[in-house]
């Protein structure tokens, strides 16, 4: 099983309409983060929490909210989707410890359309 | 202007060349860098890391950091059909800083390698 899950995989969606993206990781990593991907923009940040209290806006948190349930889910809603969030959207968690990389472990993306 | 940018491509090689894939940044903050490799239909995966300045070298890999530049360099010898991946880059700074918890990611280069 992946370590980091992500569900749904793909979903299309009308405009409006409200959708919750669901992320689980099995890692024990107490950061967890949602990025956005569009072609030719990288990796744009939403949200990210560094424990079950501590929620944070990224660069781009506008139309999106965020829920911290356990250490291990964060769940990204978008409560009246329009069609420019339209994106893959990657959960990851990340865990400081000794090496103090910052490195990110990432699901596999769930694909969102909204017409 | 985006504190760190980076040549979309897509960028064609044949196999066996040497690839060069580069980012600029502005913060001067940043102190980490990394560098990470996406398939298609995956999430991204750390490749490479280095701290501060400096090169570093994996196998047919090498990641190159010029702080005084704001410039680091991902360097593939010998390139493979099995490198073709869009290729990040990402960095953050230190401890104290704004940008300590979370990475600020380039647009990606779309790198295929044809037999």
């Amino acid at each position: 099983d992946a370590d980091v899950t992500q569900t749904p995989r793909n979903r299309i969606t009308k405009t409006g309409k409200r959708i919750m993206l669901e992320c689980s990781q099995t890692k024990g990593h107490d950061r967890m983060y949602w990025y956005r991907q569009d072609p030719g923009l990288g990796l744009r940040l939403i949200y990210y929490s560094f424990d079950v209290k501590d929620i944070n806006k990224g660069e781009i948190s506008d139309g999106y909210s965020v829920s911290r349930q356990a250490q291990a889910k964060f769940s990204l809603s978008l409560e009246s989707a329009i069609p420019n969030q339209t994106a893959l959207y990657f959960c990851a968690t990340s865990d400081w410890g000794g090496r103090n990389t910052g490195e990110l472990f990432f699901g596999e993306g769930s694909r969102l359309t909204v017409l | 202007q985006k504190e760190v940018e980076q040549d979309p491509g897509p960028l064609s090689v044949p196999e066996g060349a040497i690839v060069s894939l580069n980012c600029t940044y502005s913060n001067s903050a940043f102190q980490y860098f990394m560098w990470y490799r996406q398939y298609s239909r995956k999430g991204p995966e750390l490749l490479m890391y280095t701290y501060s300045s400096g090169n570093k070298e994996d196998g047919r890999f090498t990641a190159q950091v010029d702080k005084s530049s704001k410039y680091i360099s991902l360097f593939i010898r010998d390139s493979q059909p099995s490198d073709s991946a869009t290729y990040l880059c990402a960095m953050r700074g230190g401890a104290g800083g704004t940008s300590y918890g979370k990475l600020t990611f380039g647009q990606g280069t779309i790198l295929t390698v044809h037999p």
